[in-house]
Protein backbone atom coordinates (compact mmCIF):
# COMPACT_ATOMS: atom_id res chain seq x y z
CA UNK A 1 0.00 0.00 0.00
CA UNK A 2 1.59 3.32 -1.27
CA UNK A 3 1.99 5.71 1.77
CA UNK A 4 2.94 9.48 2.16
CA UNK A 5 3.37 11.07 5.26
CA UNK A 6 4.45 14.67 5.84
CA UNK A 7 6.31 16.50 8.73
CA UNK A 8 7.91 19.59 9.47
CA UNK A 9 4.92 21.93 9.21
CA UNK A 10 4.03 24.62 11.64
CA UNK A 11 4.12 28.48 13.22
CA UNK A 12 6.99 30.70 11.40
CA UNK A 13 7.37 34.12 11.22
CA UNK A 14 7.81 35.86 8.12
CA UNK A 15 11.30 35.57 6.82
CA UNK A 16 11.76 32.93 8.15
CA UNK A 17 12.39 29.29 6.93
CA UNK A 18 11.19 25.77 7.06
CA UNK A 19 11.93 22.75 6.37
CA UNK A 20 9.20 19.88 5.28
CA UNK A 21 9.82 16.05 4.68
CA UNK A 22 7.44 13.71 2.87
CA UNK A 23 8.14 9.68 3.58
CA UNK A 24 7.09 7.34 1.34
CA UNK A 25 6.70 3.82 1.41
CA UNK A 26 4.66 0.87 -0.71
CA UNK A 27 6.33 1.99 -3.75
CA UNK A 28 9.59 1.78 -5.84
CA UNK A 29 10.64 5.59 -5.13
CA UNK A 30 13.03 6.54 -7.24
CA UNK A 31 11.05 4.86 -10.51
CA UNK A 32 8.27 8.37 -9.88
CA UNK A 33 8.35 11.69 -9.91
CA UNK A 34 7.36 13.65 -7.12
CA UNK A 35 5.58 16.43 -6.18
CA UNK A 36 4.45 19.07 -3.98
CA UNK A 37 0.69 20.99 -3.92
CA UNK A 38 -0.62 23.53 -1.44
CA UNK A 39 -3.90 23.88 -0.43
CA UNK A 40 -4.77 27.68 1.68
CA UNK A 41 -7.11 27.98 3.97
CA UNK A 42 -10.62 27.36 2.53
CA UNK A 43 -9.43 27.98 -0.62
CA UNK A 44 -8.29 25.86 -4.12
CA UNK A 45 -5.24 23.51 -4.74
CA UNK A 46 -2.21 24.88 -6.16
CA UNK A 47 1.34 23.44 -7.43
CA UNK A 48 4.38 24.11 -5.74
CA UNK A 49 7.39 22.01 -7.25
CA UNK A 50 8.04 18.72 -8.94
CA UNK A 51 11.20 16.80 -9.01
CA UNK A 52 12.30 13.40 -11.28
CA UNK A 53 12.98 10.25 -10.05
CA UNK A 54 16.44 10.72 -10.33
CA UNK A 55 16.67 14.67 -9.59
CA UNK A 56 17.63 15.63 -12.99
CA UNK A 57 14.79 17.49 -13.71
CA UNK A 58 12.98 19.98 -11.26
CA UNK A 59 10.13 22.64 -11.25
CA UNK A 60 8.77 25.45 -9.22
CA UNK A 61 5.61 27.60 -9.78
CA UNK A 62 6.43 31.45 -10.17
CA UNK A 63 5.66 32.11 -6.52
CA UNK A 64 7.86 30.14 -4.83
CA UNK A 65 11.19 30.23 -7.33
CA UNK A 66 14.11 31.48 -5.74
CA UNK A 67 12.90 30.72 -2.29
CA UNK A 68 11.47 26.83 -1.98
CA UNK A 69 13.90 24.29 -3.23
CA UNK A 70 12.82 20.69 -3.97
CA UNK A 71 14.79 17.69 -3.49
CA UNK A 72 14.93 13.66 -2.45
CA UNK A 73 16.53 10.71 -0.89
CA UNK A 74 16.24 8.01 -2.32
CA UNK A 75 18.48 6.10 -0.47
CA UNK A 76 15.78 7.19 2.43
CA UNK A 77 12.62 7.07 0.50
CA UNK A 78 12.07 10.85 1.02
CA UNK A 79 10.81 14.28 -0.31
CA UNK A 80 11.30 17.53 1.20
CA UNK A 81 10.87 20.96 0.33
CA UNK A 82 12.91 23.89 1.94
CA UNK A 83 11.19 26.96 2.38
CA UNK A 84 12.69 29.95 2.97
CA UNK A 85 11.79 33.62 2.93
CA UNK A 86 8.37 32.85 3.61
CA UNK A 87 5.19 35.20 3.56
CA UNK A 88 1.90 35.07 4.94
CA UNK A 89 0.55 33.97 1.64
CA UNK A 90 2.98 30.59 1.99
CA UNK A 91 0.39 29.73 4.48
CA UNK A 92 -1.47 26.23 4.02
CA UNK A 93 -1.56 22.77 3.94
CA UNK A 94 1.20 21.37 1.66
CA UNK A 95 0.57 17.62 0.20
CA UNK A 96 3.53 15.55 -1.20
CA UNK A 97 2.09 13.38 -3.93
CA UNK A 98 3.56 10.86 -5.90
CA UNK A 99 3.22 11.47 -10.39
CA UNK A 100 2.16 8.57 -13.00
CA UNK A 101 0.73 9.73 -16.07
CA UNK A 102 1.15 13.61 -15.73
CA UNK A 103 -1.07 13.35 -12.81
CA UNK A 104 -0.96 12.63 -9.19
CA UNK A 105 -2.30 9.25 -8.21
CA UNK A 106 -1.84 9.57 -4.27
CA UNK A 107 -1.05 12.13 -1.71
CA UNK A 108 -0.79 12.58 1.44
CA UNK A 109 -2.85 14.22 4.82
CA UNK A 110 -0.50 17.10 4.53
CA UNK A 111 1.26 19.54 6.93
CA UNK A 112 0.08 22.80 7.72
CA UNK A 113 2.45 25.92 7.89
CA UNK A 114 1.47 29.06 8.82
CA UNK A 115 2.81 32.31 8.73
CA UNK A 116 2.76 34.74 11.32
CA UNK A 117 4.46 37.33 13.57
CA UNK B 1 1.05 29.44 -18.62
CA UNK B 2 -1.94 27.36 -19.18
CA UNK B 3 -5.29 28.47 -16.92
CA UNK B 4 -8.01 26.29 -16.84
CA UNK B 5 -11.48 27.72 -15.53
CA UNK B 6 -13.90 25.76 -14.30
CA UNK B 7 -17.53 25.97 -14.33
CA UNK B 8 -20.33 26.40 -12.50
CA UNK B 9 -18.33 27.19 -8.84
CA UNK B 10 -21.43 25.19 -7.44
CA UNK B 11 -23.59 22.59 -8.26
CA UNK B 12 -26.89 21.93 -6.25
CA UNK B 13 -28.00 18.12 -7.26
CA UNK B 14 -30.21 15.79 -5.44
CA UNK B 15 -28.80 12.01 -5.17
CA UNK B 16 -29.65 9.71 -8.36
CA UNK B 17 -29.17 13.19 -10.45
CA UNK B 18 -26.68 13.46 -13.90
CA UNK B 19 -23.81 15.74 -13.22
CA UNK B 20 -21.92 17.65 -15.74
CA UNK B 21 -18.97 19.48 -14.64
CA UNK B 22 -16.99 22.01 -17.13
CA UNK B 23 -13.00 22.78 -17.02
CA UNK B 24 -11.60 24.98 -19.68
CA UNK B 25 -8.17 25.66 -21.04
CA UNK B 26 -6.91 28.98 -21.95
CA UNK B 27 -5.22 27.11 -24.83
CA UNK B 28 -5.55 23.76 -26.44
CA UNK B 29 -3.93 21.09 -24.51
CA UNK B 30 -2.95 17.26 -25.10
CA UNK B 31 -5.43 14.59 -24.38
CA UNK B 32 -2.57 12.92 -22.24
CA UNK B 33 -2.58 15.93 -19.86
CA UNK B 34 -5.57 16.76 -18.12
CA UNK B 35 -7.10 14.71 -15.07
CA UNK B 36 -9.91 15.04 -12.23
CA UNK B 37 -9.74 15.00 -8.51
CA UNK B 38 -12.27 15.19 -5.99
CA UNK B 39 -11.76 16.16 -2.21
CA UNK B 40 -13.94 16.30 0.80
CA UNK B 41 -13.75 18.63 3.26
CA UNK B 42 -10.70 17.61 5.69
CA UNK B 43 -9.06 14.79 3.16
CA UNK B 44 -6.78 14.86 0.99
CA UNK B 45 -7.37 14.85 -3.05
CA UNK B 46 -8.08 11.95 -5.15
CA UNK B 47 -7.41 10.65 -8.37
CA UNK B 48 -10.63 9.97 -10.33
CA UNK B 49 -9.64 10.64 -13.97
CA UNK B 50 -6.08 10.81 -16.06
CA UNK B 51 -5.76 11.26 -19.56
CA UNK B 52 -8.72 12.62 -19.88
CA UNK B 53 -10.70 9.81 -19.79
CA UNK B 54 -8.93 7.22 -17.94
CA UNK B 55 -10.37 6.00 -14.31
CA UNK B 56 -7.97 5.58 -11.87
CA UNK B 57 -8.00 2.67 -9.82
CA UNK B 58 -10.84 1.85 -7.66
CA UNK B 59 -13.12 4.75 -9.47
CA UNK B 60 -16.54 3.61 -10.25
CA UNK B 61 -17.92 3.47 -13.51
CA UNK B 62 -20.38 6.23 -12.58
CA UNK B 63 -17.47 8.78 -13.15
CA UNK B 64 -16.19 9.38 -16.90
CA UNK B 65 -14.13 12.06 -18.56
CA UNK B 66 -14.48 13.69 -21.71
CA UNK B 67 -13.30 16.34 -24.40
CA UNK B 68 -10.31 17.56 -26.76
CA UNK B 69 -9.04 20.81 -27.37
CA UNK B 70 -10.00 23.53 -24.33
CA UNK B 71 -13.18 22.26 -23.25
CA UNK B 72 -13.20 19.05 -21.06
CA UNK B 73 -16.04 17.42 -18.82
CA UNK B 74 -16.39 15.37 -15.61
CA UNK B 75 -19.72 13.76 -15.87
CA UNK B 76 -20.97 11.37 -12.50
CA UNK B 77 -23.89 9.87 -13.67
CA UNK B 78 -26.03 9.27 -11.26
CA UNK B 79 -25.00 10.99 -7.71
CA UNK B 80 -24.55 9.00 -4.86
CA UNK B 81 -24.78 10.78 -1.35
CA UNK B 82 -20.50 10.15 -1.30
CA UNK B 83 -20.64 11.97 -4.27
CA UNK B 84 -21.23 15.49 -2.72
CA UNK B 85 -17.45 17.00 -2.58
CA UNK B 86 -15.40 19.46 -4.68
CA UNK B 87 -13.77 18.72 -7.81
CA UNK B 88 -10.82 19.60 -9.54
CA UNK B 89 -9.04 19.68 -13.01
CA UNK B 90 -5.63 19.86 -13.44
CA UNK B 91 -3.35 20.39 -16.41
CA UNK B 92 0.15 18.66 -16.75
CA UNK B 93 2.49 21.12 -18.63
CA UNK B 94 5.46 22.50 -18.62
CA UNK B 95 4.15 23.37 -15.04
CA UNK B 96 1.15 21.84 -13.23
CA UNK B 97 -1.91 23.80 -12.90
CA UNK B 98 -5.44 23.18 -11.16
CA UNK B 99 -9.04 24.70 -12.05
CA UNK B 100 -10.21 26.79 -9.15
CA UNK B 101 -12.86 23.65 -8.09
CA UNK B 102 -16.24 23.25 -8.38
CA UNK B 103 -18.40 22.03 -5.75
CA UNK B 104 -21.15 19.21 -5.73
CA UNK B 105 -23.64 20.24 -3.07
CA UNK B 106 -26.69 18.24 -1.84
CA UNK B 107 -29.88 20.18 -2.82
Amino acid sequence: EVQLVESGGGLAQPGRSLRLSCAASGFTFIDYAMHWVRQPPGKGLEWVAAISGNSGSIGYADSVRGRFTISRDNARNSLYLQMNSLRAEDTALYYCAKEVDWSLDHWGQGTLVTVSS
Amino acid sequence: EIVLTQSPGTLSLSPGERATLSCRASQSVSRSYLAWYQQKPGQAPRLLIYGVSSRATGIPDRFSGSGSGTDFTLTISRLEPEDFAVYYCQHYGSSVTFGGGTKVESK
